[in-house]
């Protein structure tokens, strides 16, 4: 069964800064997809970034940028820049390609400080 | 557009009841997906459904069942509720992109259901 492990339960960064979250996980297929989601205290689990396992690009969005290790199947979240708006949990999920349950990670609460 | 929504916000049960959670799919998404996130324990997958079938679960009880209307929409039923059923539940949608293939999932605001 695949897992997914988020080693920092928190994190925090000064604004302006950037900021690293981790992820691993475990699975024997290649072909899959990797999430980040942010959930502010409002509840709503937003996307953040998305990657496709056969693409050896990292992707971006703005401020966000994956550094996806296939080999060693390690999948960080940077934030650029930091914002206030950007405090809240990050979950990391893999979602199989013959599949569609996503398994999350336990999430990190990052905190922001201004 | 409209994102996926879901009532109600809030939930309040007594153990043994039954509950009855909605969730409506973004316009154009056919799958819809149950998430379960308790307190501590992360999110771990429900259901999924896709024109009007449940297409997969997770390690849940019987007790925990749904539906998909032909509208899309969905319903998450829990019968004979437990205390540790307590949590937050979302509700996700996404688009087919293919046989077996499902597109990005997007989350509700969520309902959050209290067992006392």
């Amino acid at each position: 069964a695949q897992t997914v492990t988020q080693s920092q339960p928190e994190m925090s960064v000064q604004e302006a800064e950037t900021v690293t979250l981790s992820c691993t996980y475990d699975t024997s297929e290649s072909d899959y997809y990797l999430f980040w989601y942010k959930q502010p205290p409002s509840r709503q689990m937003i996307l953040v970034i998305r990657q496709e396992a056969y693409k050896q690009q990292n992707a971006t969005e703005n401020r966000f940028s994956v550094n996806f290790q296939k080999a060693a199947k390690s999948f960080s979240l940077k934030i650029s820049d930091s914002q206030l708006g950007d405090a809240a949990m990050y979950f990391c999920a893999y979602r199989s390609a013959s599949s569609n349950d996503m398994r999350f990670g336990a999430g990190t609460r990052l905190t922001v400080k201004p | 557009e409209a994102g996926v929504t879901q009532s109600p916000t809030h939930l309040i049960k007594t153990r043994g009841q039954q509950a009855t959670l909605r969730c409506s799919p973004i316009s154009g998404h056919t799958s819809v997906y149950w998430y379960q996130q308790a307190l501590g324990l992360g999110l771990q997958f429900l259901l999924w459904y896709d024109e009007g079938e449940e297409r997969n679960r997770g390690n849940f009880p019987p007790r925990f069942s749904g539906r998909q209307f032909p509208n899309y929409s969905s319903e998450l039923n829990v019968n004979a509720l437990e205390l540790e059923d307590s949590a937050l539940y979302l509700c996700a949608s996404s688009r087919v992109a293919g046989p077996l293939r499902t597109d990005t999932q997007y989350f509700g605001p969520g309902t959050r259901l209290t067992v006392l």
